[in-house]
């Protein structure tokens, strides 16, 4: 049971260029959602997805787009990568009650240089 | 506006020694309230919740938390600490505001010392 996948593993960009981050799950969980972890200011929430074929904007979304692919993935694109959104970034999903517990993937390292 | 405070930002414990690591709150309405551990260069894991009841909470790994309402507190509590408990934990809170997303905590680095 491979839980929440996310690749890649570390990414450095320059100024401007884009890319996207997958995410997948193999846990059959309703809601998605993508944060970033900065230091000292624990995890703030990008985008999410409560189910599939559906995306909300969470705390702090400018600069990133989000696609809910099929109920197992939940991608996030940088358009045009600014050097504020070097961060590690976490996917996370949860069953859909809001009181159970999330599950996260084990991160992207982003540099943008 | 709910937000949650980790008041320090690393706890140092003796290996054996009991530890507790703090999380206080603000919220309108009922706390629903998490725990998170973070090993090196690992996603977070969840450790234990207070939805209603109990207030001393049991969780994974032997940990257990005190939900405080007077205080509007909620901290995390192992009695006897091992080096392996050394990582980053983060309290959260859920947001009535926002649709029920979480509120993190800025997280406390817990070293545990042989």
């Amino acid at each position: 049971n491979a839980g929440v996948t996310q690749t890649p593993k570390f990414q450095v960009l320059k100024t401007g260029q884009s890319m996207t981050l997958q995410c997948a799950q193999d846990m059959n969980h309703n809601s998605m959602y993508w944060y970033r972890q900065d230091p000292g200011m624990g995890l703030r929430l990008i985008y999410y997805s409560a189910s599939e074929g559906t995306t909300d904007k969470g705390e702090v979304p400018n600069g990133y787009n989000v696609s809910r692919l099929n109920k197992r993935e939940f991608s996030l694109r940088l358009e045009s990568a600014a050097p504020s959104q070097t961060s590690v970034y976490f996917c996370a999903s949860r069953p859909g009650s809001y009181n159970s517990p999330l599950h996260f993937g084990n991160g992207t390292r982003l540099t943008v240089t | 506006a709910q937000s949650v405070a980790q008041p320090e930002d690393q706890v140092n414990v003796a290996e054996g020694n009991p530890l507790t690591v703090k999380c206080t709150y603000s919220v309108s309405g009922n706390p629903y309230l998490f725990w998170y551990v973070q090993y090196p260069n690992r996603g977070l894991q969840f450790l234990l919740k207070y939805i209603t009841g109990d207030n001393l909470v049991k969780g994974s790994y032997g940990f257990e938390a005190e939900f405080n309402k007077s205080q509007t507190s909620f901290h995390l509590k192992k009695p006897s600490a091992l080096v392996s408990d050394s990582a980053l934990y983060f309290c959260a809170v859920r947001d009535m505001d926002s649709n029920y997303q979480l509120i993190w905590g800025a997280g406390t680095k817990l070293i545990i010392k042989p």
